[in-house]
């Protein structure tokens, strides 16, 4: 059964910080894998997708690292900023043509950043 | 204005009322989708469509079901609501297979 496992599950930073999020897959066929942002009260946003061949994508003050032999990502997060403060979630997809659209959540970190 | 529209956003209702939840969408998307989310668990499939003449049941649909009025609009009902069913529902939609999701702001709904 494909499953995603995210860590921490909660994490608490100082604003100006660093902080890096982990999200650990057995997912078969492997498609991409997606990082999604959720304020509090509003629907998860896409922030990157990495698919086989990329280890490294930025945007802005976010870099996702993915490693395909290890069934490994992680979001890192620099400088954060009050707004950084939400629940981030990864979500990978495998290539197998069935079901919804072959994509399995990991159930989310939640980052708070402190003033 | 939102590409992906809600409504209620908020809503209370009692055990064993039938209520409905409508969603919307601008981005001209075939696949739309219905998702709860509980704390803990994440979010969870409970219906997706294709296109209006197709209907596909998620992981947890059991006390749930869905309409396809037309490419734009899929609603969700609980038929006879129950504690239980008190979550966040979101409404996503997307543009191919294994596609970025795009969601709806969400519907907190509050089953006594």
């Amino acid at each position: 059964k494909n499953q995603v496992e995210q860590s921490p599950q909660s994490l608490i930073i100082l604003e100006g910080k660093n902080c890096t999020l982990q999200c650990n897959y057995t997912v078969s066929p492997f498609s991409n894998l997606r990082w999604y942002k959720q304020d509090t009260g509003r629907g998860p946003v896409s922030l990157t997708i990495m698919t086989f061949s990329e280890n490294t994508k930025s945007n802005g003050r976010y870099t996702a690292t993915l490693d395909a032999d290890t069934k490994q990502s992680s979001l890192h997060i620099t400088a954060s900023q009050l707004s950084d403060s939400a629940s981030y979630i990864c979500v990978v997809s495998d290539n197998s043509g069935g079901g919804a659209d072959g994509l399995t959540f990991g159930k989310g970190t939640h980052l708070i950043i402190q003033p | 204005d939102a590409d992906v529209t809600q409504t209620p956003r908020n809503r209370i209702t009692k055990t064993g009322k039938r209520i409905m939840l409508e969603c919307s969408q601008t981005k001209g998307h075939d696949r739309m989708y219905w998702y709860r989310q509980d704390p803990g668990l994440g979010l969870r499939l409970i219906y997706y469509s294709f296109d209006v003449k197709d209907i596909n049941k998620g992981e947890i649909s059991d006390g749930y079901s869905v309409s396809r009025q037309a490419q734009a609009k899929f609603s969700l009902s609980l038929e006879s609501a129950i504690p239980n069913q008190t979550a966040l529902y979101f409404c996503a939609t997307s543009e191919t297979y294994g596609g970025a999701q795009y969601f709806g702001p969400g519907t907190r709904l509050l089953v006594l």
